[in-house]
């Protein structure tokens, strides 16, 4: 099967811009999760749906981070303003039901904030 | 709160000896523990998961154990390769229900 599509692999922007990082899940998996992994450390959830609804977004940081998945399958996930402290990798990850404990992660969007 | 932590953030072995990532957690409610491998420039991998009411389970040259009393979690490696040169992480998850990494242990295959 297919894996998780993610683009654009690599982003460079200046802080204050704004970026739009893009996920494409393995067919059929109702569950998606967004996760920010900073350079030497593990991956930190920041939000989880279940087909178009928001499961969990509590670390999330609203004032700047939007994510969305209207048709259940596609996600997107947007910082606006970004800041020096967002340079990281964000990765996508699915799993079939909210239940399901393996998750299937992207390659990931590295990004670099100037 | 949850944190799962890891003794050694490094580990380098000779190639053909066996490996021994570990891994201390904090909730003692957590219930299923999971390892991931997480090469260069690409998403973490699935090994080998657990379940709270295990104490081992294996895998091709992987076995993971648990210690509940200690709260303490480690993957074995067998005949490390050099494919195996990743960054490990394990993960809990626990009354959130949601997955917590570690920060991950750089595993180096060395000739």
């Amino acid at each position: 099967e297919a894996g998780v599509a993610q683009s654009p692999r690599y982003k460079i922007i200046e802080k204050r811009q704004s970026v739009a990082f893009w996920c494409n899940p393995i067919s059929g998996h109702a569950t998606l999760y967004w996760y920010q992994q900073i350079l030497g450390q593990g991956p930190k959830l920041l939000i989880q749906f279940q087909n178009n609804g928001v499961v969990d977004d509590s670390q999330l940081p609203k004032d700047r981070f939007s994510a969305e998945r209207l048709k259940g399958v596609d996600s997107t996930l947007k910082i606006q303003p970004a800041k020096l402290e967002d340079s990281a990798v964000y990765l996508c990850a699915t799993a079939s039901t909210s239940g399901a404990n393996v998750l299937t992660f992207g390659a990931g969007s590295r990004l670099t904030v100037l | 709160g949850e944190s799962v932590g890891l003794h050694l953030p490094t580990l380098s072995v000779q190639e053909g000896d066996n490996s021994i990532i570990n891994c201390a957690y904090s909730n003692s409610a957590s219930d299923y523990f999971i390892w991931y491998k997480q090469e260069s420039g690409k998403g973490p991998q699935f090994i080998i998961d657990i379940r709270s009411n295990m104490d081992k389970r294996q895998g091709q040259r992987v076995t993971v154990l648990l210690n509940k009393t200690v709260k303490h979690l480690s993957l074995q490696i067998a005949a490390t390769q050099p494919g195996d040169s990743a960054v490990y992480f394990c993960a809990e998850k626990g009354s959130a229900r949601q997955l917590t990494f570690g920060s991950g242990t750089q595993l180096t295959v060395l000739p």
